[in-house]
């Protein structure tokens, strides 16, 4: 079973352009991550946020995180042909030892 | 260290036959996961070792999946009896603590 769900499931941009996905879960979590996944490739971490943490910022990407919604955001700012990629959410459940992988938003930017 | 290591990239194989797939971790990491993930969906969890222990192994696995690490480096996933419904790529991937994990390419299993 997914725990988390993006929004939306498939976003096309102009390069230059920001993406915005977010991210919805269910259950109390420790730490919220971002991953990428280039097409038939594995995923690559992007950005680990914590639990008490409300924004985190790596280089072009930006991700918040809101507990009280149990949703969080990625922001790619400035995107690039090169950032067409799917991004999937994931989450590491209180208490457990899994973390949750979503279904992921598929990002197509334009040249 | 170049990473996460998994054989064979490819595998096709026969309904009925068993197969066996390898991870090697980076070696200073003592977290391995193992996950599917079919085309179009997220990562589906399946196990995950801590060192040698196997700590948690998902409900959706039935008897024919079995994982092993032994002594806490590679670890084999071993498929008895393949079904149809096998077919999907398997990932592994290691940490050294919670979160940040670093995925393998995957072994994309076709059973025919």
């Amino acid at each position: 079973s997914q725990q988390g769900e993006e929004d939306p499931q498939a976003l096309s941009i102009q390069e230059g352009e920001n993406a915005t996905m977010n991210c919805s879960y269910k259950t109390s979590i420790n730490n919220l991550q971002w991953y990428r996944q280039n097409s038939g490739r594995g995923l690559v971490h992007l950005i680990l946020i914590r639990s008490n943490e409300r924004e985190k910022h790596s280089g072009r990407l930006r991700v918040t995180l809101d507990t009280s919604k149990k949703s969080s955001s990625l922001l790619i700012t400035a995107s690039r042909a090169a950032d067409t990629a799917s991004y999937f959410c994931a989450t590491d459940e209180t208490g457990g030892f899994k973390t949750i992988f979503g279904a992921g938003t598929r990002l197509f930017v334009k040249a | 260290d170049t990473g996460v290591s998994q054989n064979p990239r490819h595998k096709i194989t026969k309904r009925g036959q068993n197969v066996t797939f390898r991870c090697d971790p980076i070696s200073e990491h003592n977290r391995l996961y193992w996950y599917r993930q079919t085309l179009g969906q997220g990562p589906e969890f399946l196990t995950y070792f801590q060192n040698e222990a196997q700590l948690e192994k998902s409900r959706l696995l039935s008897d024919r999946f079995s994982a092993e690490r032994p002594k806490g480096s590679f670890s084999t996933l071993e498929i008895q009896r393949t079904e149809q419904g096998d077919s999907a790529m398997y990932l592994c991937a290691s940490s050294p603590d919670r979160g940040g994990y670093t995925f393998g390419s995957g072994t994309r299993l076709t059973v025919v």
